[in-house]
């Protein structure tokens, strides 16, 4: 069946620390990727998409995204998390709608 | 610019009821999804609707209904509760008819079955 995972289901790290959420897929189409974060309290909010061209993509807040159409990934990565990055992360395979169980990233100060 | 609004934000019901929550999206967006958020299974989603008719559906049995109005403003109908439906119910709205645009996402309507 087509999902998306997210391997990483509890993650906690201390400031200055760096991050990488794994997120594979399994759809066999072109893709359209997104990663959303959903902060405490607040709306699910996208961080950042990748369509086509550079498999390298860079969001807000320092974050960035590599697809790798080969492994079928679109990893999240941050090189140094603060406090404020304490959120629950979403993958998601936006053509098909489908969504990650997602993230629940901890940092500690 | 206001965002996607859900009405109400939470409700009670018991077992068998119905229940119907509401989405306004923001003003100019045509595309309203809804998705199903609970611990551990993440977001699920229910279906889409693209100037009142519903273009794409999720694998949900056919007691989840919904609308899409006029106005974009979208509806969606739970009939026959059952105790999982419990969960936060979310409304996504976007500014064209492809999955390119980024979908915003309201507060949700969360919905607990007794």
């Amino acid at each position: 069946a087509q999902s998306v995972s997210q391997h990483n289901h509890h993650v906690i790290l201390s400031e200055a620390a760096s991050l990488e959420l794994g997120c594979n897929y399994s759809y066999g189409g072109t893709v359209n990727l997104f990663w959303y974060v959903q902060y405490p309290g607040q709306h699910l909010q996208l961080l950042l998409k990748y369509f086509s061209g550079d498999p390298l993509v860079k969001g807000i807040k320092g974050f960035e995204a590599e697809f790798i159409k080969s492994k079928f990934s679109f990893n999240l990565r941050k090189p140094s998390v603060q406090w404020s990055d304490t959120a629950e992360y979403f993958c998601a395979v936006m053509n098909q709608f489908y969504f990650g169980t997602g993230t629940s990233l901890t940092v500690i100060p | 610019k206001a965002g996607v609004t859900q009405t109400p934000r939470y409700l009670i019901k018991t077992r068998g009821q119905q229940v119907t929550l509401s989405c306004s999206p923001i003003s100019g967006h045509r595309s309203v999804s809804w998705y199903q958020q609970t611990p551990g299974q993440g977001l699920q989603f229910l279906f889409e609707y693209f100037s009142e008719t519903q273009r794409n559906k999720g694998n949900f049995p056919g007691r989840f209904s919904g609308r899409q109005f006029s106005n974009s403003r979208s509806e969606m109908n739970v009939s026959t509760l059952e105790l999982g439906d419990s969960a936060l119910y979310l409304c996504a709205s976007s500014l064209a008819g492809d999955l390119y645009n980024e979908q915003f996402f309201g507060p949700g309507t969360r919905l607990t079955v007794l």
